[in-house]
């Protein structure tokens, strides 16, 4: 059964800069996957952040970009603030109608 | 700006069924795919279905075959998951999303269901 993997979690400071990702347990992520990605704060719904591998969403601080990056999806923050710390997750097509979630990276910004 | 509007808290026994509902705020993107996703309580996000409101063609993830049916109502644009054979696993926030982009871009708040005896 094919799973979708994110890092647990991440830790960055104030201004610098991180990068999520997103694999899967078998065969790569391509444009085809449909890559989305999600923040998410305690309490709320999801929001999302970037759609089609790489646009962002109405909205979206240009800090955040989507990217492939060799066999798995991207996610960086250039210049985190302490309002990113939150649990991102991303979501591909796998086919078929059928969609997959990664488990969320929680990130914390300190 | 549209919204997605769903129906309320549900307490359900172990073994009943349980409908959600969700419709946007206004009569519009009455053709965009609607995706319902769950999230257990301290749990991360897990797509459950997927329904074209053109044609009613729905995909469904594989651990919910069987007891998970969703559909539309074209009169109301209403949307529809209907998930049987509760048990305790299932107790979770159930949110339904719109697609514009080939993604999950709008969300309902969400709907939280309790299944406990």
């Amino acid at each position: 059964q094919t799973v979708v993997t994110q890092e647990p979690s991440f830790s960055v400071s104030p201004g610098g800069t991180v990068t999520l990702t997103c694999a899967l347990s078998s065969g790569s992520v391509s444009t085809n996957s449909y890559v989305s990605w999600y923040q998410q704060t305690p309490g709320q719904a999801p929001r999302t952040l970037i759609y089609g591998t790489n646009t962002r969403s109405s909205g979206v601080p240009d800090r955040f970009s989507g990217s492939i990056l060799g066999n798995r999806a991207a996610l960086t923050i250039t210049g985190a603030q302490v309002d990113d710390e939150s649990d991102y997750y991303c979501v591909l097509y796998m086919g078929s109608g059928i969609w997959l979630f990664g488990g969320g990276t929680k990130l914390t910004v300190l | 700006q549209v919204r997605l509007v769903q129906s309320g808290a549900e307490v359900k026994k172990p073994g009943a069924s349980v409908r959600v509902s969700c419709r946007a705020s206004r009569n519009t993107f009455t053709t965009n795919f609607r995706h319902w996703v769950r999230q257990a309580p301290g749990q991360g996000l897990e797509w459950m279905a997927v329904i074209n409101p053109t044609d009613g063609s729905t995909a469904y993830a594989q651990k919910f075959q069987g007891r998970l049916t969703v559909t539309r109502d074209t009169t109301t644009s209403t949307f529809y998951m209907d998930l049987g054979s509760l048990r305790s696993e299932d107790t979770a926030i159930y949110y339904c999303s719109l697609s514009l982009n080939n993604a999950f871009d709008i969300w309902g708040p969400g709907t939280v269901v309790i299944v406990s005896s």
